[in-house]
């Protein structure tokens, strides 16, 4: 069963401080993994997409890593703001079909001043 | 929200009754995806369309249908609504880049049934 798995569920940081959301996955066979976040009330939205030939991609002071052999993912963020404060929700798509995508159940993140 | 607007926002509805739910885009993009996002699970996809009244089933459809007459429009039917679609739906589209489709989802609607 393709499963993704990400932990921890939740996360409190002190603003200005950095976290890291780990990103697991059994998905195969892979396409992509992208990375969303979701504030609460909205619809997600994308923050990376790496294929399986990329094992960094960055966006401001968000980094993905992924690591295809372990099937492993994360999401660094760097100097948290109060803004930072959503779920993060990682996302795997499988080759063969693009409507073939499983999501994580996201890590909820709240920055505290 | 990529041009994507969801109406209505908000519903609230009782058992047995019938509710439409409207995707709209202003991308053109040829995809558009019906999510459901509940508690304690990731999204899960309802329906999607490929094209023009070109649709197929998601893992979740039982009790759902949809409709796609123009490209802009996804329209997700619940045709005689039950608690357990209590639930927040988003609606997704997406295009191919070099084969990969990057998701871009619309503000949801949050539906509750009584």
């Amino acid at each position: 069963k393709n499963q993704v798995e990400q932990s921890p569920q939740s996360l409190i940081i002190l603003e200005g401080k950095n976290c890291t959301l780990q990103c697991n996955y059994t998905v195969s066979p892979f396409s992509n993994l992208r990375w969303y976040k979701q504030d609460t009330g909205r619809g997600p939205v994308s923050l990376t997409i790496m294929t399986f030939s990329e094992n960094t991609k960055s966006n401001g002071r968000y980094t993905a890593t992924l690591d295809a052999d372990t099937k492993q993912s994360s999401l660094h963020i760097t100097a948290s703001q109060l803004s930072d404060s959503a779920s993060y929700i990682c996302v795997v798509s499988l080759s063969g079909g693009y409507q073939k995508v499983t999501f994580g159940i996201g890590t909820k993140l709240q920055v505290i001043p | 929200d990529a041009g994507i607007t969801q109406s209505p926002r908000h519903k609230v509805t009782e058992t047995g009754t019938p509710v439409t739910l409207r995707c709209h885009q202003t991308e053109n993009h040829r995809y558009m995806y019906w999510y459901r996002q509940d508690p304690g699970h990731g999204l899960r996809l309802i329906h999607y369309s490929y094209g023009v009244k070109d649709t197929d089933k998601g893992e979740v459809s039982d009790g759902y249908s949809v409709s796609r007459s123009k490209t802009e429009d996804f329209l997700l039917t619940l045709e005689s609504a039950t608690s357990s679609q209590t639930s927040v739906y988003f609606c997704a589209i997406s295009e191919s880049l070099a084969g990969v489709h990057e998701q871009f989802f619309g503000p949801g609607t949050r539906l509750t049934v009584l």
